[in-house]
C-alpha cells in the first residue's frame, strides 16, 4: 500500500496562476482532507470531504476549492494564487468512523 | 480563533531526560486528543492519543496525562532520544464534529541533543 500520496512535491507559482494539487488514497478511506501548514500556527483545515461527491468548508477555505469525484482522490485548487498561500500543503484521510488520520508527504508551494 | 493552545513551541532536552508538552482547550464537546509527530520533509503521524474517560494513557516512553477540569492534556516523553528530535502536535475532536475534523496546536519542536 503507498498510503496516501501527494503530487506534485514542490511547485512556484507567480502571483494569478493556478493549480490543481492531487492528493491518491489506496486504503478505501471515506474522509480525506486537506491542511495547510504555516510556521507557529499548527496545521490549519481548508476543506474536507466525508464521501465521494461531497466537500466541505475548513477553517481556512478562501481561495481555495477542491473536488471529490472519485473516493480516493481529492483535488486542492488555487484559481488564482497570492502570496500568501505560500504554505506547505498536506492530505489526510480516515475511515468514516475513525478519529485517526493519515497524512501524505505534502506538498510545498511558493507563490511569488 | 485558536481553540486548542500549545506550549512550549520549542523544547530543549538532554538525552535520557524528560520532555513535556502541554496543551490546553477551550471547547468543552472536545472528546478526542491526540498527539501527533512529524520529522523534518515528512508529513504528521500518529502518535499517541486519549479520551476523556481517562486520566492517563502511556505507550512505551510516550504518556499523555489529561486533565478535565482544567481542559488541558501533555505528553510526556521519558527517556528522550536524540530520535525523538521532531515536532509534535496535539489536537482534539469532538464527535459531534461532522467529518472527525481535528483542531490543531501550533507545534512544538523538540530537540534531543546526544
Amino acid at each position: 500500500n503507498a498510503g496516501v500520496t501527494q503530487t506534485p512535491k514542490f511547485r512556484v507559482l507567480k502571483t494569478g496562476q493556478s493549480m490543481t494539487l492531487l492528493c491518491a488514497q489506496d486504503m478505501n478511506h471515506e474522509y480525506m482532507y486537506w491542511y495547510r501548514q504555516d510556521p507557529g500556527m499548527g496545521l490549519r483545515l481548508i476543506h474536507y470531504s466525508v464521501g465521494e461527491g461531497t466537500t466541505a468548508k475548513g477553517e481556512v477555505p478562501d481561495g481555495y476549492n477542491v473536488s471529490r469525484l472519485k473516493k480516493q482522490n481529492f483535488l486542492l485548487g488555487l484559481e488564482s494564487a497570492a502570496p500568501s498561500q505560500t504554505s506547505v500543503y498536506f492530505c489526510a484521510s480516515s475511515y468514516g468512523d475513525s478519529n485517526e488520520q493519515f497524512f501524505g508527504p505534502g506538498t510545498r508551494l511558493t507563490v511569488l | 480563533q485558536q481553540q486548542v493552545k500549545q506550549s512550549p513551541q520549542s523544547l530543549i532536552v538532554q538525552k535520557g531526560g524528560i520532555s513535556i508538552i502541554n496543551c490546553a482547550y477551550e471547547n468543552t464537546a472536545f472528546d478526542y486528543f491526540p498527539w501527533y509527530q512529524q520529522f523534518p520533509g515528512k508529513g504528521p503521524a500518529l502518535l499517541i492519543a486519549i479520551r476523556p474517560d481517562v486520566s492517563e494513557k502511556k505507550e512505551g516512553r510516550f504518556t499523555i496525562s489529561f486533565n478535565k477540569s482544567a481542559k488541558q492534556f501533555s505528553l510526556h516523553i521519558m527517556d528522550s532520544q536524540p530520535g525523538d528530535s521532531a515536532t509534535y502536535f496535539c489536537a482534539a475532536s469532538s464527535v459531534e464534529t461532522s467529518g472527525s475534523r481535528l483542531t490543531f496546536g501550533e507545534g512544538t519542536q523538540l530537540t534531543v541533543n546526544p
